[in-house]
């Protein structure tokens, strides 16, 4: 199947820094890629959605100013959280997909555990 | 808006045995799709199974299948032959075919299959 890949898997940063973390579809051009937030034991959150070439689109509630997406081209993501904070601090999962309106396919990727100390 | 509803937190089911995992889902739309997505350890998430809402058959994936009751608006998981590998967090997921596409993930079941 289809593979979505995530860099890094894990990352630790001190408070008021940023990072960035790379999303990027390996053997198919993704129509859309989505951006998800999980925190420990509890559902995945949709943070954002994006199509290359264009500006992401935010979930109600989620800071687009602290949470920047660039869609750069087709198999390439990234979320880059600045001036992060400890409540950052979090599972983050993205996902793209392939194909439009109802013949779509959507791969996750293995996600990227954020550690804002 | 739509919701989605897993009322049991955690399972547990003896290997070989059969489980079922319950969902429920709240929509005004006719057309839609369903999924069952298995999180293990790792972390990846995993497609299951998936039901258009269009379908009246069930879904069947090998020891997975569905029971989608539409009018009820119930989604529920059955494992049949359970394995140790089937160890995972599950969470139930609908996305609307009108609109976005955007996933709407369920709480998730813990699952726990006992040697």
């Amino acid at each position: 199947g289809a593979v979505v890949s995530q860099h890094p898997s894990r990352v630790i940063c001190k408070s008021g820094t940023s990072v960035k973390i790379e999303c990027r579809s390996l053997d198919f051009q993704a129509t859309t890629m989505f951006w998800y937030r999980q925190f420990p034991k509890q559902s995945l959150m949709l943070m954002a959605t994006s199509n290359e070439g264009s500006k992401a689109t935010y979930e109600q509630g989620v800071e687009k100013d602290k949470f920047l997406i660039n869609h750069a081209s087709l198999t390439l993501s990234t979320l880059t959280v600045t001036s992060a904070h400890p409540e950052d601090s979090s599972f983050y999962i993205c996902s793209a997909r392939i194909g439009t309106g109802l013949d779509y396919e959507q791969y996750f990727g293995p996600g990227t555990r954020l550690t804002v100390t | 808006a739509q919701t989605v509803t897993q009322s049991q937190p955690e399972m547990s089911v003896q290997e070989a045995e059969t489980v079922t995992l319950s969902c429920t889902y709240d929509t005004s739309e006719n057309n839609y799709y369903l999924f069952w997505y298995k999180q293990p350890p790792s972390r990846q998430m995993i497609l299951v199974i998936r039901q258009e809402a269009y379908k009246q058959q069930n879904a069947t994936e090998n020891r997975f299948s569905v029971n989608f009751q539409k009018a009820a608006k119930s989604f529920s998981l059955k494992i049949s032959d359970s394995q140790l590998g089937d160890t995972a967090m599950y969470f139930c997921a609908f996305i609307s075919t009108s609109g976005t596409y955007k996933y709407i993930f369920g709480t998730g079941t813990r699952l726990k299959v006992l040697a």
